[in-house]
């Protein structure tokens, strides 16, 4: 089977840092994505990491561990732009993605 | 914008009736991806083609059918449409086939409400 995991809401204030966990189990691993979704609107590409590590872009880190089935997301310098939802998404066979059903990250001032 | 567009952006039809999306790629991409997001499902992957291909299917009804034209544009089709379906579909493309660094980039989505 698969199952991927992930918080249902967090909340966090400007400026702070918060760390998004996802933690999955899927019959095959070919990376994970994350993407940001505001309400209604397109999920649009965050990064994707392979390899274990971290990987950094401007305010925006992720991490993986394969061996532990886990990922997660680091928001730094929180601005309230940033309240979305977050969504991890596994490869599982090189073609489809296999979406958590996201995190709702709420900044408040 | 991500360079992916579908029509409508919303539709209200009834149920039993029979609907078409319509998805354009991004220019140069093969490869398009539909999928369903529900309140309580989260994004579902529903079926990829790629170059005119079917290649992968996942959670999609009998009810429901895809194609890819020549031109790479893709349209799904419902039918029989059940007050369940009411949901926001989107359509994403990516470059290949799929995998590795392949990522995919979402379309603006079409809101299906069926009364």
């Amino acid at each position: 089977g698969q199952n991927i995991d992930q918080p249902t809401e967090m909340t966090a204030t400007e400026g702070a840092i918060v760390q998004i966990n996802c933690t999955y189990q899927t019959s095959g691993f070919n990376g994970l994505f994350w993407y940001q979704q505001h309400a209604g609107e397109a999920p649009t590409f965050l990064s994707y990491n392979v390899l274990d590590g971290l990987e950094e872009k401007g305010r925006f880190s992720s991490f993986l561990s394969r061996s532990k089935g886990y990922s997660y997301l680091l928001l730094k310098e929180l601005q309230m732009k940033d309240s979305a939802s977050y969504l991890c998404a596994v490869d599982q066979a090189g073609t489809a993605l296999i979406f958590g059903k996201g995190t709702t990250l709420s900044v408040s001032s | 914008d991500s360079g992916v567009t579908q029509t409508p952006k919303h539709l209200i039809t009834a149920t039993g009736q029979r609907v078409t999306l319509r998805c354009s790629p991004r220019s140069g991409d093969l490869s398009v991806y539909w999928y369903q997001q529900s309140l309580d499902q989260g994004l579902q992957f529903l079926i990829h083609y790629y170059n005119g291909e079917e290649r992968a299917k996942g959670n999609i009804l009998e009810r429901f059918s895809a194609q890819q034209f020549p031109d790479l544009h893709s349209e799904l089709n419902l039918s029989s449409l059940e007050l369940g379906d009411s949901a926001l579909y989107f359509c994403a493309s990516s470059p290949t086939s799929g995998g590795g660094t392949d990522t995919q980039y979402f379309g603006p989505g079409t809101r299906l409400t069926v009364l």
